[in-house]
């Protein structure tokens, strides 16, 4: 298995502060072919189902506010939100999606907090 | 707008069956794979299984293999999760998930989750 792992575990950042999140894969997710990184990242608050941020590793989901970034290559990947916003309290999850026939896993989750 | 609802969860005992199902609505269903996205209490996502378009290509996480089946009927706009042999450990949140559009390998991101349906497998 690919074996994701995030840093930190958990975050506190002031209001309008940058927040930045970091996700490390056990081998490279970089398909030499397309030159694509087959890297996700996720938001999920209290009581909801997670929602995706960022595909590819730094394609924004239509309807993501753009202060929300994500960046990285092979094996090492930044989720950055740059002026942090009440609305996004929650914990993050990053995502690799190239593995097979091993399938798909998870980071264990970032918890971010309002300091 | 995309709707996946689940349905099915409930309190099983250990080594007992269950089934779950995902209606989908408000898109075309039979033209993306689907996936089951598991979350026990307080904890992080765990892939379960997915399957593509028409079936052709199914994967199982290896917690599950053997003992959960995924299917779906295009027919119904509907994935299932056959789940047998249930341990204490396979409690959790179970989420359907939308994935690769047709001509996409298996594998790939999520646009679209449903609210889940709770598994609770105890004596």
């Amino acid at each position: 298995d690919i074996v994701m792992t995030q840093s930190p575990d958990s975050l506190a950042v002031s209001l309008g502060e940058r927040a930045t999140i970091n996700c490390k894969s056990s081998q490279s997710v970089l398909y030499s072919s397309n030159n694509k990184n087959y890297l996700a990242w996720y938001q999920q608050k209290p009581g909801q189902p997670p929602k995706l941020l960022i595909y590819w590793a730094s394609t924004r989901e239509s309807g993501v506010p753009d202060r929300f970034s994500g960046s990285g290559s092979g094996t090492d990947f930044t989720l950055t939100i740059s002026s942090l916003q009440a609305e996004d309290v929650a914990v993050y999850y990053c995502q690799q999606y190239y593995s097979t026939p091993r399938g798909i896993t998870f980071g264990q989750g970032t918890r971010l907090e309002i300091k | 707008e995309v709707q996946l609802v689940e349905s099915g969860g409930g309190l099983v005992q250990p080594g007992r069956s269950l089934r779950l199902s995902c209606a989908a609505s408000g898109f075309t269903f039979d033209d993306y794979a689907m996936h089951w996205v598991r979350q026990a209490p307080g904890k992080g996502l765990e892939w379960v299984s997915g399957i593509s378009w028409n079936s052709g290509s199914i994967g199982y996480a290896d917690s599950v293999k053997g003992r959960f089946t995924i299917s779906r009927d295009n027919a119904k706009n509907s994935l299932y999760l056959q789940m047998n042999s249930l341990r204490a450990e396979d409690t959790a949140l179970y989420y359907c998930a939308k994935g690769a559009p047709r001509g996409e390998w298996l594998f790939y991101y999520f646009d679209y989750w449903g609210q889940g349906t709770l598994v609770t497998v105890s004596s």
